[in-house]
């Protein structure tokens, strides 16, 4: 168990729709890292937080937001969904200080239908 | 972050030690090699890391070659568990990149009984 903990675990939804995913980093830990994993792109970062603020932003589509809530937990909310956001969303935390390792949850597969 | 070469799958046998390679010529002097592996579809797990020292803990060691180049990630005692996706990756470690991770295609490894 990593200490980071996804809601919900699978995710099944229509086309057009929109969602929210939920991540719980480990206890002290004030970063949150989004990553999306599909089968023809792997693992891509999305975004980071970092107690509350964006940090760093990667291959996010506009469609998709993220924000960071006083108590250190996050959400992603993808609108407007399309088949190909069908994929495994992984949320990680870690400390802010640069020598150290992330934990990453169990992930939420979204499947768009 | 420098770019990593691995390859694509390799065997190994159940009580042998497996040996992981991976080339990062381009590595700089502030960048860090981390090894995570990936259970099928699980959340990626941190194995270790390090940055010119050879470095081991309870999981695996990690040899540096003296140039930096490349590495190698040491299994010792393979199990039928250890099967999953392992990846190297290098980055600058200090707290302005956090712990944003660049993931590559990894190593496929599959432990035969």
């Amino acid at each position: 168990d990593s200490g980071v903990t996804q809601t919900p675990k699978h995710l099944i939804t229509a086309t057009g729709q929109r969602v929210t995913l939920r991540c719980s980093p480990r206890s002290g830990d004030l970063s949150v890292y989004w990553y999306q994993q599909s089968l023809d792109q792997g693992l891509q970062f999305l975004i980071q937080y970092y107690n509350g603020e964006e940090r760093a932003k990667g291959n996010i589509l506009e469609r998709f937001s993220a924000q960071q809530f006083p108590d250190l937990h996050s959400e992603l909310n993808l609108s407007s969904l399309e088949l190909g956001d069908s994929a495994l969303y992984f949320c990680a935390s870690s400390a802010l200080r640069g020598n150290t390792e992330a934990f990453f949850g169990q992930g939420t597969r979204l499947t768009v239908v | 972050d420098a770019k990593t070469t691995q390859p694509t799958s390799m065997d190994c046998a159940e009580g042998r030690a497996a040996n992981l390679p991976c080339n990062h010529s381009t590595i700089s002097g502030n960048e860090y090699v981390y090894w995570y592996r990936q259970i099928h579809s699980q959340g990626p797990q941190y194995i270790i890391h390090g940055l010119k020292n050879n470095e081991t803990n309870e999981m695996a060691s990690l040899i540096i070659t003296e140039d930096r180049k490349s590495s190698t990630l040491i299994l010792p005692h393979a199990t039928l568990r250890d099967t999953a996706v392992y990846y190297c990756i290098v980055r600058v470690a200090n707290q302005a990149a956090g712990n944003k991770l660049t993931f590559g295609g990894g190593t496929r490894v599959l432990v035969k009984p």
